[in-house]
Order: structure tokens, then sequence, then C-alpha cells
């Protein structure tokens, strides 16, 4: 069985860091792009940025570009997401998303979401 | 502000088919990217509907399905149930901001 699990969130005020993890389980994590997506309390989905297989493409919003950062860590099955300059509309629930395909250009649709990690920019 | 426009709401009565259209332009579905679908329930997290445009993933009933034409896609529903009641999103790749982009969502609603 497929499972993403999401960790890290919680509330930070602003312009401070947090760092957020998917622990991923139930297929081979190596083959395939991961991505993360956010949802603002009562608004629509956003994407916020994806990762390929091997990490050799990855790509983010504008409106987190220069603040976050990907990474993943294929020998531990896990993805995570380095936030820093936190702003309060950063505050969402954040969703770890797995891949169809391995690429990042190629996106096939993600297939599988975790159940999200709630970040609260607030002061 | 997404790049991909949907309705806001569509609604229709049980039986009944209803369409929900994406709307990009020439860097995202125009250019050829794929468009996929997702529907969300109501405190759930969203769920694969249609991959790569038109493509059901196992267990999708085939009451859905998507297609694409030009610059825009979109997402039928045939024989409305009331378990359809949900948010519904577009998503494609847009090469002028360099990543991926969701539809502004559109509410789906059983009467």
């Amino acid at each position: 069985e497929v499972q993403l699990v999401e960790s890290g969130g919680g509330l930070a005020q602003p312009g401070r860091s947090l760092r957020l993890s998917c622990a991923a389980s139930g297929f081979t994590f190596d083959d395939h792009a991961m991505h993360w997506v956010r949802q603002a309390p009562g608004k629509g989905l956003e994407w916020v940025s994806g990762i390929s297989w091997n990490s050799g493409s990855l790509g983010y919003a504008d409106s987190v570009r220069g603040r976050f950062s990907i990474s993943r860590d294929n020998a531990k099955n896990s993805l995570y997401l380095q936030m820093n300059s936190l702003r309060a509309e950063d505050t969402a629930l954040y969703y770890c998303a797995k891949d169809i395909r391995a690429g990042y250009y190629d996106s096939g649709g993600y297939n599988y979401w975790g159940q999200g990690t709630l970040v609260t920019v607030s002061s | 502000q997404s790049v991909l426009t949907q309705p806001p709401s569509v609604s229709g009565a049980p039986g009944q088919r209803v369409t929900i259209s994406c709307t990009g332009s020439g860097s995202n579905i125009g250019a050829g990217y794929d468009v996929h679908w997702y529907q969300q329930l109501p405190g759930a997290a969203p769920q694969l509907l249609i991959h790569v445009n038109s493509n059901r993933p196992s267990g999708v009933p085939d009451r859905f399905s998507g297609s694409k034409s030009g610059t825009s896609a979109s997402l039928a529903i045939t024989g409305l149930q009331a378990e359809d009641e949900a948010d519904y999103y577009c998503q494609s790749y847009d090469s002028s901001l360099s990543g991926y982009v969701f539809g502004t969502g559109t509410k789906v609603t059983v009467l």
C-alpha cells in the first residue's frame, strides 16, 4: 500500500524557517518524481515545487522561488521542503504528492497524495 | 491568480451530464502540455481523476472523461451522482512560469 506521510508543520513567525518532510512507502521511491502542493484555508490548490527521480531537475512556483528549497533522499525514501523567510501568505496545508512518471518536465499526474501538514505563519 | 481558468461552479440533477472547462493559453495547454484532473471531496486530499488529457486511473468510473483541444481542456461527468459533489481542478505545465499550475477550481453541486 502506497503511503505518504508529511510532518514538520506547525506555527512559525514571519521571517522564520520550517522544514517539511514526507516519508514514502509502498512503492519504488526513486522511480518517481515528487511534488509539494499547498492549499490555503478555503482556497484552491497551488503547486509549490517538484523534483525529478534523481534530483536532476526541479522547479518552484514564483511565489516561493528563492525562499523554498526542495530535496529528496532516495536512500531514506524521503522528500523535503526547506521553507525560509516565511510569510503570512505561506499559511496552508502542504501536501506531498507522487508523480506517475520519473521526470520533472513530463508529469503524468499525481496518483497518490499524503494527508497534508499544516503550516501557520503568524506573529 | 491562476493561468488556468475554470468556472467557479456547475450544477446538475442526478443522472444529468455536466462539463467543466479549463481554459489556458499558448504557454501551457496550447503548447501541447498534458492536462490532468483531480477531484477533492470535502475534507479530503485531492485524488487523480484523469491523467494525460483523457486517461482514467484504475478505479475511476467511466462516467468521468477528459478531452483537450487547442488551448482548452474539458472534464465531463455523465450520469451525475450525489457522491460526485466535490471540487475539481485541472493541472498543466506552463513554460513561461517554468512550473506546474492548477486551475482555479470548480465546485460541482448535485441538485
